[in-house]
């Protein structure tokens, strides 16, 4: 069956440290999503790919990076964590098009 | 800016005892209005997608339905497992999803 995966599950970092979140699909979609999810605010995107070698900013995009070299992947890279960039973060992948997005299990991120 | 609100932020409901969710939205140039179902340390899970006013979709003990302002989720006859945050999101027309804050349900047995 066709999914989505993020690694790892859980991380603990320390500030000033980069990190990289890992996020790996096989439904073959073309768009791919990051979102970050914080009690009180819900689910705020963060950065967006509609295919290989696209990528946009999503309303809370300070602080993170993404690259896009095939379809699968979507890596998300804090270039310097903040102890506010502690989250739980979500991967998505839809269709292109008006489709439904389909969610990986998060990872929960730590900066101490 | 598209915003969607939530309502109420958290429902504590009796087995079988039926209510309603609120997700009320503004957005320029509505794709869809999608309801997930959220488990405590898990990603969102799809349930409905509405593309216009008036259509209804059904699932199990859920229906969705959609006006021109706002969406509801309807809970009818609740069970315990029916527990857990649902979250609202609209799509505009770039294909982005903009999320509602999410209504917690517990239902007791």
């Amino acid at each position: 069956d066709a999914e989505i995966t993020q690694s790892p599950r859980h991380k603990i970092t320390e500030t000033g440290r980069q990190v990289t979140l890992a996020c790996h699909q096989t439904w073959n979609h073309n768009n791919m999503f990051w979102y970050r999810q914080d009690l009180g605010h819900g689910l705020r995107l963060i950065h967006y790919s509609y295919g290989v070698q696209d990528t946009n900013k999503g309303e809370v995009s300070d602080g993170y990076s993404v690259s896009r070299s095939n379809t699968e992947d979507l890596p998300l890279t804090l270039e310097s964590a903040a102890s506010s960039q502690t989250s739980v973060y979500f991967c998505a992948s839809s269709e292109s098009g008006g489709s439904e997005a389909f969610f990986g299990q998060g990872t929960r991120l730590t900066v101490v | 800016e598209d915003q969607v609100t939530q309502s109420p932020e958290a429902l504590r409901l009796q087995e079988g005892e039926s209510s309603s969710l609120n997700c009320s939205y503004t957005v320029s140039g509505l794709r869809g209005l999608f309801w997930y179902r959220q488990d405590p340390g898990k990603g969102p899970e799809f349930l409905f997608t509405l593309y216009s006013a008036g259509e209804e979709k059904e699932k199990e003990r859920l229906k969705a339905t959609l006006t021109k302002k706002e969406s509801f989720l309807h809970i009818t006859a609740p069970k315990p497992e029916d527990s857990a945050t649902y979250l609202c999101a609209v799509q505009a027309n770039d294909y982005k999803l903009s999320f509602g804050a999410g209504t917690t349900v517990t239902v007791r047995a």
